[in-house]
């Protein structure tokens, strides 16, 4: 069946700082999405991908579907503590991925 | 207006006890699921519901079984509940966008969780 790897697992951040968080899939994904989950919250949908190549952005959040459509990648610019959560890609029969929690260092 | 709804949002109960969980959902989907979060946050579905028919059952015990009396509900029973039953466990829905196959995902709406605790 499909796998996915989500990395890295765990994202410690300073404030003020970028990072990126990445999906790899062993086979061709038909869309992708993001999910955020606050710490004791439900997970939240953030956005989908759908075509090769694709880029999609929410204020600091840039989003990204490869060409081959075998990955994807969530970057946050000037991270805050809002940012604070585990972020999730999701993908086939909206299987989740393991995520990546982020913590901020403020 | 809640949209996806689920109750109880916290159960403790003891070992070997039955227990459900109810879940509704008012966005007039056509999907609903059930997923367990365990300690390490990994989110895992366990069963899918399509119409008020079974699309999704992952490797699950027999123990869970649930049940859809409308496409607006669905609710999961656990018999004989164990210490490893402990978890927060999720409903979702959403609309399906190419039937039973699911092919396409669309955007899921989850309920608050219920932190299942056996004790």
């Amino acid at each position: 069946g499909q796998q996915v790897m989500q990395i890295p697992q765990y994202q410690h951040v300073q404030e003020g700082e970028d990072f990126t968080t990445y999906c790899n899939s062993s086979t061709t994904l038909s869309n992708i999405q993001w999910y955020k989950q606050r710490p004791g919250g439900h997970p939240v949908f953030l956005i989908q991908l759908v075509k090769s190549g694709e880029v999609k952005k929410q204020k600091r959040l840039t989003f990204q579907f490869g060409e081959a459509k075998k990955n994807s990648s969530l970057h946050i610019t000037a991270t805050q503590t809002t940012d604070v959560g585990t972020y999730f890609c999701v993908y086939y029969k909206l299987s989740f991925g393991a995520g990546t929690t982020v913590t901020v260092r403020a | 207006d809640t949209a996806v709804s689920q109750t109880p949002k916290y159960l403790v109960t003891q070992m070997g006890n039955d227990k459900s969980i109810k879940c509704e959902q008012n966005l007039g989907h056509d999907t609903m699921y059930w997923y367990k979060q365990d300690s390490k946050k990994f989110l895992k579905i366990m069963f899918s519901y399509n119409n008020k028919e079974l699309i999704i059952n992952e490797t699950v015990p027999n123990r869970f079984s649930p049940k859809s009396p409308d496409k607006a509900h669905l609710n999961l029973h656990i018999n004989s509940l164990e210490l490893g039953d402990s978890a927060v466990y999720f409903c979702a829905s959403s609309q399906a966008a190419t039937g039973v196959f699911l092919i396409m995902n669309t955007e899921a709406f989850f309920g608050q969780g219920t932190r299942l605790t056996v004790v």
